[in-house]
């Protein structure tokens, strides 16, 4: 199947810094997705991703969909604790598929 | 917000047992899937579902898996007999369309002893 690859794997930062992550593919995707899992429960959507080349904002993230349609970067801005969790991307093909995650730890 | 509800929110069986996990996806969605995380990897898909069929499905959902739609509002998942293997977290997930964003319920968490 399509492989996701996402860098880091892992990011410890201090609060207020940003944040930058990316995600990567040897298939192109038509839509990318950003979704942040806490311990215990469910991915929630972030942002999500239709054309190749747009760039969206939801509130202090902003995520930029590859112009080669293979790449995906989410930068989070003045990171905060609540911030902590796992990043995913993620995309639709014949499955959909996730990406294998960045693990954020911010430190107060 | 309308979000997507699973029950029970943790199962515990016994191996060989069959066990069905609830979903309710949200309402005017149409697509409907269903994934699988075991502790500390990734989200991985299982299978989707659309207009009272399965669209797709992963190697992982071999025979012991099956899904339902088995009313309006209701989307299961079936294992016929567990294995110890299948303990993970099982998220069920709904979008309005195939290439659309989806939204994902808490989980379920399967303990197979």
């Amino acid at each position: 199947g399509q492989q996701l690859n996402q860098s880091p794997q892992s990011m410890f930062i201090q609060e207020g810094e940003d944040v930058s992550m990316n995600c990567t593919s040897s298939s192109i995707f038509n839509t990318w997705l950003w979704y942040k899992q806490d311990p215990g429960e469910g991915p929630v959507l972030l942002i999500a991703l239709y054309k190749a080349g747009e760039l969206t904002s939801n509130g202090r993230l902003t995520a930029q969909f590859g112009i080669t349609r293979k790449d995906s970067f989410l930068n989070i801005s003045a990171s905060i604790p609540s911030d902590v969790g796992i990043y995913f991307c993620a995309g639709p093909g014949n499955q959909f598929y996730f990406g294998t995650g960045t693990s954020l730890t911010v430190i107060p | 917000e309308p979000e997507v509800t699973q029950t029970p929110s943790h199962q515990v069986t016994q191996m060989g047992q069959e066990v069905i996990l609830r979903c309710v996806p949200i309402s005017n969605h149409l697509y409907f899937y269903w994934y699988r995380q075991i502790l500390g990897q990734k989200v991985e898909f299982l299978v989707s579902f659309y207009n009272n069929e399965i669209s797709e499905k992963s190697e992982i959902f071999d025979d012991q898996f099956s899904v339902e739609r088995p009313d309006g509002s209701n989307f299961t998942l079936k294992i016929r007999s567990t294995k110890l293997e299948d303990s993970a977290m099982y998220f069920c997930a709904s979008s309005e369309d195939i290439y659309y964003e989806q939204y994902f319920g808490p989980g379920t968490r399967l303990t197979v002893t």
